[in-house]
């Protein structure tokens, strides 16, 4: 089946330490994004790429690290520099990013609470 | 500044219909797009709207006016699994999304 996964799916740090977010995908898609999304509010992008090897800052990208090593991952880092780490972390990809119906299609999520 | 406008709850009737509102002012626009989000879980897609006009996919509809900024995703014949959180996203000049912070659906018997 074709899909996007996300793991883990609950995820439990102490404040300070780094943390990683797996998200792979294997429908051949361009495009992958990071939201965070927190109670109340819109989903907010963190990070984007189009292109392995290549990467974007989206609105809220301080704290975050990810890389695009090959194009069915890309994985992020919630370094200790994130103010407010706890939300729910959703991992997007589309066809191709800027042109027409270029639908993102999300993987199950990663919940994490820092403690 | 972009924003995307949606009630921030609305409670239905199991068989009824309902119309979920959203307004957006964005830097450009280039498509309209509604998702389903259950609680816990990841948003899926619904419908995808460019032009002016309905576009009807079985039970839900979704209408778009771009001169009034506005768009409306119409669920008929509700059903308890309509449950849901309703995001509305526009995609800008840029050809990103902008989100809504979505509608949460209560459906009763």
């Amino acid at each position: 089946d074709g899909g996007i996964t996300q793991s883990p799916k609950y995820l439990f740090r102490k404040e300070g330490q780094n943390v990683t977010l797996s998200c792979e995908q294997n429908l051949n898609h361009d495009a992958m994004y990071w939201y965070r999304q927190d109670p109340g509010q819109g989903l907010r992008l963190i990070y984007y790429s189009q292109i392995v090897n290549d990467f974007q800052k989206g609105d809220i990208a301080e704290g975050y690290s990810v890389s695009r090593e090959k194009k069915e991952s890309f994985p992020l880092t919630v370094t200790s520099a994130q103010k407010n780490p706890t939300a729910f972390y959703l991992c997007a990809s589309s066809m191709i990013a800027g042109e027409g119906t270029d639908t993102q299609y999300f993987g199950p999520g990663t919940r994490l609470t820092v403690l | 500044g972009q924003n995307i406008d949606q009630p921030t709850e609305m409670t239905a009737t199991e068989g009824a219909i309902v119309q979920i509102n959203c307004t957006y002012q964005t830097s450009g626009f280039n498509g309209l797009f509604w998702y389903q989000q259950h609680a816990g879980e990841a948003p899926t897609f619904l419908s995808y709207n460019v032009l002016d006009g309905l576009e009807e996919k079985g039970r839900f509809s979704s209408f778009l006016s771009r001169s009034k900024g506005y768009s409306y995703l119409l669920l008929k014949e509700l059903q308890m699994k309509d449950s849901a959180s309703y995001l509305c996203a526009v995609q800008d000049s840029n050809y990103q999304l902008i989100w809504g912070a979505g509608t949460k659906l209560i459906i009763k018997p």
